[in-house]
């Protein structure tokens, strides 16, 4: 079955402070992964997606992810924290599988606090 | 474009109330989806139509049901609804194809007494 992690229900960094969000995937096949922002009060917003092309993908508002097969892990990154950043992140991995096929599974969550 | 809308955007009910959320799409997408959000649990599915006369459980059904009255809506009903049900709903779409990704409405907030 497939399945995502995100480690770390909470995160704080300092405004200008590399930004740093944890996910990993469980996946049998080559799977295809998704970060979502959502900001307070707000839908989901598609940040980046990683389909089977280039291992470093870059997103909106300076975010890049990294595939790395050997680690199944798709961490989001973002090299410098602004105030504006302050969300709740998502992770989300595409089942690839039956009637289900194109289905989302998504992480628990991580909240970014940014701190002046 | 409006994207994904959904009315209402709160909502207050009585235990066994009945309602239905409405959700349209105007970016001709194929498949929908009603998600529900708890803190700390994610987004976990409810039901999704892949096409058009098409619906599917999800993950969490129990309560609910679905209509695909055609290609731009897709309706989530509450026929008796629990304090259990108290959660933000998402609607979402999706065209086909390769990467599958979703494009989500602003949420119905919805309270159960």
């Amino acid at each position: 079955a497939q399945s995502v992690t995100q480690l770390g229900s909470h995160v704080s960094v300092s405004e200008g402070a590399l930004v740093l969000l944890r996910c990993n995937y469980s996946s049998s096949v080559p799977p295809y992964l998704f970060w979502y922002v959502q900001y307070p009060n707000q839908g989901l917003q598609l940040l980046l997606k990683y389909t089977s092309a280039a291992t470093l993908v870059k997103g909106i508002n300076g975010f890049e992810a990294e595939f790395k097969k050997s680690e199944t892990s798709f961490h989001l990154t973002k090299p410098s924290a602004h105030m504006s950043d302050a969300a709740e992140y998502f992770c989300a991995v595409r089942l690839n599988y039956g009637g289900s096929q194109g289905n989302l599974i998504f992480g628990k969550g991580t909240k970014l606090s940014v701190k002046p | 474009n409006a994207g994904v809308t959904q009315t209402p955007k709160f909502q207050v009910l009585k235990t066994g109330q009945s309602m239905t959320l409405q959700c349209a799409q105007d970016m001709n997408h194929n498949s929908m989806y009603w998600y529900r959000q708890d803190p700390g649990m994610g987004l976990r599915l409810i039901y999704y139509s892949a096409s058009e006369g098409t619906t599917d459980k999800g993950e969490v059904p129990n309560g609910y049901n679905v209509s695909r009255l055609n290609k731009r809506e897709f309706s989530l009903r509450l026929e008796s609804a629990a304090p259990s049900q108290t959660s933000v709903y998402f609607c979402a779409s999706s065209p086909q194809g390769i990467s599958y990704e979703q494009y989500f409405g602003p949420g119905t907030r919805l309270t159960v007494t």
